[in-house]
């Protein structure tokens, strides 16, 4: 079964540094996706990033790029320039290339972004 | 902009009773997904619905459980008899046309309360 890893119940960055969320996760699948979902406080969640796992390139979007690392199986996401409004809950998330599109998520952690 | 949504958004219900929880997805997605996270714990995968029927569940979809896709526009979810247990955020979600990968959009969840 998959499994994925938050070790960090709570993070905090001041406003326009720069923040690192750790994830990482196992499987004995070699195809799969990898997620880093935002959850701002009584909203849904948005989907910040993805990844293929058969991409070595690690995804970018704006100010939110991730570092895979499949051997170690680690996927952390990194926020550069951060904004109040990044303040919410992230949770990295697996699923599987083939079968079910089900998506295994972790426990989530908790970023506030200081003034 | 199209958006996954859930009602209620809180539902209070007595230990036995039933509940129906409802989602309206996407309109043009065809694969439809539930899930539920406990209090302090991680989301996890309850049962995903495509071609009106179910194509996954999980261990904690039981025979307290049942999904619908009534009338083409509305997904819902059964609970029978509900436990305290029960007690969690349940979180629709719908994804377009199949194939290996499609976004999973998220509504903003229902906070179901069993006491």
């Amino acid at each position: 079964a998959q499994t994925v890893t938050q070790s960090q119940p709570e993070m905090s960055v001041q406003e326009a540094e720069t923040v690192t969320l750790s994830c990482t996760y196992d499987t004995s699948e070699n195809n799969y996706y990898l997620f880093w979902y935002k959850q701002p406080p009584s909203r849904q969640m948005i989907l910040v990033i993805r990844q293929e796992a058969y991409k070595q390139q690690n995804a970018t979007e704006n100010r939110f790029s991730v570092n895979f690392q499949k051997a170690a199986k680690s996927f952390s996401l990194k926020i550069s320039d951060s904004q109040l409004g990044d303040t919410a809950m992230y949770f990295c998330a697996f699923m599987n290339h083939a079968g079910a599109n089900n998506l295994f998520f972790g426990t989530g952690t908790r970023l506030t972004v200081i003034p | 902009e199209p958006e996954v949504t859930q009602t209620p958004s809180h539902q209070v219900t007595q230990m036995g009773q039933e509940v129906i929880l409802r989602c309206v997805p996407i309109s043009n997605h065809l694969y439809f997904y539930w899930y539920r996270q406990i209090l302090g714990q991680k989301v996890e995968f309850l049962v995903s619905f495509y071609n009106n029927e179910i194509s996954e569940k999980s261990e904690i979809f039981d025979d307290q459980f049942s999904v619908e896709r009534p009338d083409g526009s509305n997904f819902t979810l059964k609970i029978r008899s509900t436990k305290l247990e029960d007690s969690a955020m349940y979180f629709c979600a719908s994804s377009g046309a199949g194939g290996s990968y499609n976004e999973q959009f998220f509504g903003p969840g229902t906070r179901l309360t069993v006491l």
